[in-house]
């Protein structure tokens, strides 16, 4: 079974730019979170998606938006970019449907540099 | 909600020697704790989970333990090796928010030869 997928790996923007990150689940699985992580920093919460519907929601500021597609897919974009949004963004895909299927599988990341 | 805390921050030991990680958590509903390791450059992989109906669980040389009274759960890594050398991740879900994961701050192991 395919990974996680997240398209671009890479991506250099200059402050005031947006961009739009990708990322495709595992198949069957319905649920897609998404998270910042700067040098040295853990994982912080930006949002989760489940049936094309926010679910779960970190404290970033609005310019940081997402959307589920019919097929799971998800983007997440970021509007306005600072110096600071500079991070590797990861998403992960679960199942999403309750107790027994929680467990999170993670993307290898895309890298932002925010010049 | 659920909060964890995770300690140390950054662990160094002897290649050959155990490793242990520590996690509390504030919710006592929650009944599922993942820990994943993020090697440079790569996104976090699930090691090993655990759910509160058992106390201990082992892959090989790794185990995690989980005491729901104190509401803590540990990572142990026995015999240590260079490639152990990562940033360790607990989790706890949160029953109060769709079974969203709460993470740790994380744990840099340093093995050293």
């Amino acid at each position: 079974k395919a990974g996680v997928t997240q398209t671009p790996r890479y991506l250099i923007k200059t402050r005031g730019q947006q961009v739009t990150l990708s990322c495709s689940p595992i198949s069957g699985h319905r649920s897609v979170s998404w998270y910042q992580q700067t040098p040295g920093q853990g994982l912080q919460f930006l949002f989760e998606y489940f049936s094309e519907t926010q679910r779960n929601k970190g404290n970033f500021p609005g310019r940081f938006s997402g959307r589920q597609f019919s097929n799971s897919r998800s983007e997440m974009n970021v509007s306005t970019l600072e110096l600071g949004d500079s991070a590797l963004y990861l998403c992960a895909s679960s199942r999403g449907q309750g107790e027994e299927s929680e467990t999170q599988y993670f993307g290898p990341g895309t890298r932002l540099l925010v010049l | 909600g659920e909060n964890v805390e995770q300690h140390p921050s950054t662990l160094s030991v002897q290649e050959g020697d155990s490793a242990v990680i520590k996690c509390t958590y504030s919710d006592s509903a929650s009944n599922y704790f993942p820990w994943y390791k993020q090697e440079l450059g790569k996104g976090p992989q699930l090691i090993i989970d655990i759910r509160s109906n058992v106390g201990e669980k082992k892959d090989q040389r790794i185990a995690v333990t989980l005491n729901k009274t104190a509401k803590h759960f540990s990572l142990h890594i026995t015999e240590t090796q260079p490639e152990d050398s990562a940033v360790y991740f607990c989790a706890a879900i949160d029953m109060d928010s769709n079974y969203q994961l709460i993470w740790g701050a994380g744990t840099k192991l340093i093995i050293k030869p």
